[in-house]
């Protein structure tokens, strides 16, 4: 069964470093988006991107988020300088366009840890 | 209540019991969604229901829908243990995008 799968699993970094982390959404898949959850809290959407563009962003996805799909496979989020408070899980998701049903299928995530 | 707190935050039942969660939401839907997380994992798609439906079910899942509340529940029959997760309703945005509630912590004691 296809899946999304996100790289890396658990990343640490120093407050003030980039750091870009990595999803491959299914292969026949449009739509793509990530999403954060911090530790006890609900999950947050971040953006969603649409042939090539950003099609929506929430008011968390400032100027130090950026994402990109640089080949017809990976969906990448960078956060160009960490802080303390982007410690969280990332998710990424991607959904099939198929009119307004857009069951989104999730990665396992990638749990950053900013020091 | 969702967009908003679901309810209960947290749900203890004995295996083969049932388990009924509810949320409800502000704005108006195409379709509202429950997920699943299991502790650290990502999220898994349970069950869409669509605005014009009242009532869902798939496998031991029911879902169902009140548009004129605003409101949903998720009821799962004969529990196991292994449906001890926290369990989620999205609703949709314009662009596709998910909003979630602080969701059910459901735990299943064997």
């Amino acid at each position: 069964e296809p899946e999304v799968t996100q790289t890396p699993s658990h990343q640490v970094t120093q407050m003030g470093q980039e750091v870009i982390l990595r999803c491959v959404p299914i292969s026949n898949h449009l739509y793509f988006y990530w999403y954060r959850q911090i530790l006890g809290q609900k999950v947050e959407f971040l953006v969603s991107f649409y042939n090539n563009e950003i099609s929506e962003k929430s008011e968390i996805f400032d100027d130090q988020f950026s994402v990109e799909r640089p080949d017809g496979s990976n969906f990448t989020l960078k956060i160009r300088s960490t802080k303390l408070e982007d410690s969280a899980m990332y998710f990424c998701a991607s959904s099939e366009t198929s009119g307004n049903r857009n069951e989104q299928f999730f990665g396992p995530g990638t749990r950053l840890t900013v020091l | 209540s969702q967009q908003g707190e679901e309810d209960p935050q947290a749900l203890s039942i004995q295996e083969g019991e049932n388990a009924t969660m509810n949320c409800s939401y502000k704005t108006s839907i195409n379709n509202l969604q429950w997920y699943r997380q299991n502790s650290g994992r990502g999220l898994v798609h349970l069950i869409l229901i669509r605005s014009n439906e009242r009532e869902k079910h798939s496998g031991r899942l029911r879902v169902t829908l009140d548009t004129s509340k605003k409101s949903s529940s998720l009821l799962i029959t004969a529990s196991r243990a292994a449906d001890t997760a926290s369990y989620f309703c999205a609703t949709v945005g314009s662009a596709r995008q998910l909003t979630f509630g602080s969701g059910t912590q459901l735990t299943v004691l064997p």
